[in-house]
């Protein structure tokens, strides 16, 4: 398994309050990306991190802020957490690579009510 | 923009084999990729092919490409009762800079496998 940690796994939270979930891989991969998946619509592109302290918009990122301070992490916040942003979140990485270089991590399942 | 297309259920016997198609739009797509995935668990990439290949054959799996009419399709030989999965078919245009991971997917056809 590629070394991707998502955290947390599961989480409840209230709607307008701040949520942020971490990815956190071992592999030093420049590229680090935030999708989620809702049934439907297989997976969104949120957004995405081409090295530290930059990154980019997807197409889904309204609502959604990234920061990227080392290599090894990258942080998805929703501000104020709406519940139309419940979803499963997946962090992938990917090196200069292509193809088989592309891996996902075990997701986060975040319920806003 | 892009867009992939995937039938939503398909249910086979054990032992049959599994076709799952997949059609995209985009016409500059360089990489097409077949991901997995199982119940409350992430994606698993199956394979890939590039958009210059017409097939790749790995194991049990067969994909096949026919650009002219954008369609993309997995060849799962002698189903078994694990595969039953979600099947995701993606697509990544550009070969450089930030394209990547920067993947367009289908809505993922339900594979059911019965003994």
């Amino acid at each position: 398994d590629a070394g991707i940690t998502q955290s947390p796994r599961h989480k409840v939270t209230e709607t307008g309050t701040p949520v942020t979930l971490r990815c956190h891989q071992t592999e030093n991969h420049r590229y680090m990306y935030w999708y989620r998946q809702d049934p439907g619509h297989g997976l969104r592109l949120i957004h995405y991190s081409y090295g530290v302290k930059d990154t980019d918009k997807g197409e889904v990122s309204d609502g959604y802020s990234v920061s990227r301070s080392k290599t090894e992490d990258f942080l998805l916040t929703l501000e104020s957490a709406t519940s139309s942003q419940t979803s499963v979140y997946f962090c992938a990485i990917s090196g200069t690579g292509v193809g088989n270089t592309i891996y996902f991590g075990e997701g986060s399942w975040l319920t806003v009510v | 923009g892009e867009d992939v297309e995937q039938s939503l259920f398909l249910s086979v016997r054990e032992g049959d084999s599994s076709v799952i198609n997949c059609t995209y739009t985009d016409s500059s797509s360089t990489y097409l990729y077949w991901y997995k995935q199982e119940p409350g668990a992430g994606l698993q990439l199956l394979t890939y092919i590039f958009s210059n290949m017409d097939m790749k054959q790995d194991q049990r799996l067969t994909v096949l490409l026919n650009k002219k009419d954008k369609h993309l399709s997995l060849r799962i030989a002698d189903t078994q009762t694990g595969d039953s999965a979600i099947y995701f078919c993606a697509e990544s245009a550009n070969a450089g800079g930030t394209s990547y991971g920067k993947l367009t997917f289908g809505q993922g056809t339900i594979l059911t496998v019965h003994p």
